[in-house]
């Protein structure tokens, strides 16, 4: 299993708000590593999504945004689209692996 | 605009060798931290190794230290990946990637569209 769990799926409608968690430890998340998140779309590379726990490149939508606390991450996704259904990673660096990590991804179906 | 063009994947048996490359372009390439990060079908992201900018530091994830050297070639804005001793759990897509610049923490922003590689007899 990842190092990082996330949830393997969420869901929502059209217009909701969506959180995707992602639990590190105290060698990861904890240790004050920050937290990337990417999307990857279907059959498409993955893309960043949040960088530093809470920064969005140019070009994305502020419906996409990124907390940390403690030993974990969140990324909320309001206003849901259909077109934001993808996977969604967390990453972030181990110190005591000396490795990045990623979560295991999570699946968004928009319904 | 930024491009990361991978190639060299493909059909390989186990124990076999494989070389990829990268092609950089629309950003100095000698200027960043590059790594390579693979995805097993239906499976998740795994960081495999990145560089510095001068490809003086590499660092590697332990599933792949000692089999596989990445360097990189900055007069050519190239990046390689050299795998050896390729065994079944290597199969992937591998994506060539450029590191965030002036991070607090390792991550990348950038992406190549991938390349297949299949460990099998």
């Amino acid at each position: 299993q990842s190092v990082l769990t996330q949830p393997p799926s969420v869901s929502g409608a059209p217009g909701q708000r969506v959180t995707i968690s992602c639990t590190g430890s105290r060698s990861n998340i904890g240790a004050g590593f920050d937290v990337h998140w990417y999307q990857q779309l279907p059959r498409k590379a993955p893309k960043l999504l949040i960088y530093e726990n809470n920064n969005r490149p140019s070009g994305v939508p502020d419906r996409f945004s990124g907390s940390k606390s403690g030993t974990s991450a969140s990324l909320a996704i309001t206003g849901l689209q259909t077109e934001d259904e993808a996977d969604y990673y967390c990453q972030s660096y181990d110190t005591t692996l000396s490795s990045w990590v990623f979560g295991g991804g999570t699946e968004l179906t928009v319904l | 605009e930024v491009q990361l063009v991978e190639s060299g994947g493909g059909l390989v048996q186990p124990g076999g060798s494989l070389r990829l490359s990268c092609a950089a372009s629309g950003f100095t390439f000698s200027s960043y931290w590059m790594s390579w990060v693979r995805q097993a079908a239906g499976r998740g992201l795994e960081w495999v190794a990145n560089t510095k900018e001068d490809g003086s530091e590499k660092y590697y994830a332990d599933s792949v230290k000692g089999r596989f050297t990445i360097s990189r070639d900055n007069a050519n804005n190239t990046l390689y990946l050299e795998m050896n001793n390729l065994g079944a759990e290597d199969t992937a897509v591998y994506y060539c990637a450029r590191d965030l610049r002036d991070s607090r923490s390792p991550g990348v922003d950038e992406w190549g569209q991938g390349t297949q590689v299949t460990v099998s007899s």
